[in-house]
């Protein structure tokens, strides 16, 4: 298994130019997660998908967009980029449990990030 | 707000000693709460997970507790190597869908030889 696939690895970007990350996992997992990690500071949540066909909006959406047709395939599209954007991007997976609580996601695996620069 | 606190300062631990790093939350009635690893430049590695019904989970060298009184996880690392220097990261799940899982900003833990 490869696990959470990210392409590129690193991107210098101008501002306002458009590019799309990719993710790709191959663990069957029905959620997926893209976050953003500014130097020093936490995980951010931007976008999540609980399965094929369905995302939702994160703590910090603004400037990005996403779609989910396949399981396996979770892209992250930004429009206008803008030097607030420059950060480090992990996109993550992870199954879910039935629980007392309902369908909870569980153990998420990531990938090896892309760092994206706008200059 | 909901608010995660972990020790924003590096935890410095000699070889073979037991590092203990402290993760306090508050405003949250988690499900569960989950503990990672970041190397510099990598994405997060799952470590553990705990239950609200737990009260201590190990594996291999590492223990976690989950006090939700205190509303307090502290996570264990015995017999420290220079191999466990990382940044350890911890997530209470608060339920409510996929977006309930938020990350601490995370512990540097540094093993001294």
């Amino acid at each position: 298994n490869a696990g959470v696939t990210q392409t590129p690895k690193f991107r210098i970007l101008k501002i306002g130019q458009s590019m799309t990350l990719q993710c790709a996992q191959d663990m069957n997992h029905n959620y997926m997660y893209w976050y953003r990690q500014d130097p020093g500071m936490g995980l951010k949540l931007i976008y999540y998908s609980v399965g094929a066909g369905i995302t939702d909006k994160g703590e910090v959406p603004n400037g990005y967009n996403v779609s989910r047709s396949t399981t396996e395939d979770f892209p992250l599209r930004l429009e206008l980029a803008a030097p607030s954007q420059t950060s480090v991007y992990f996109c993550a997976s992870s199954y879910s449990r039935v629980g007392r609580r309902g369908s909870l996601p569980y153990e998420q695996y990531f990938g090896p990030g892309t760092r994206l620069t706008v200059t | 707000s909901q608010k995660i606190e972990q020790n924003s300062e590096a935890l410095n631990i000699q070889e073979g000693k037991t590092a203990t790093l402290t993760c306090n939350y508050t405003n949250y009635s988690p499900a569960y709460l989950q503990w990672y690893r970041q190397d510099p430049g990598r994405g997060p590695v799952f470590l553990l997970l705990i239950r609200e019904n737990e009260k201590e989970k190990r594996k291999e060298r590492l223990k976690v507790t989950f006090d939700t009184t205190l509303k307090q996880s502290l996570f264990h690392i015995t017999a420290s190597q220079p191999a466990d220097s990382a940044t350890y990261l911890c997530a209470p799940y608060s339920g409510g869908g996929a977006d309930g899982l938020t990350f601490g900003k995370g512990t540097h833990l540094i093993i001294q030889p």
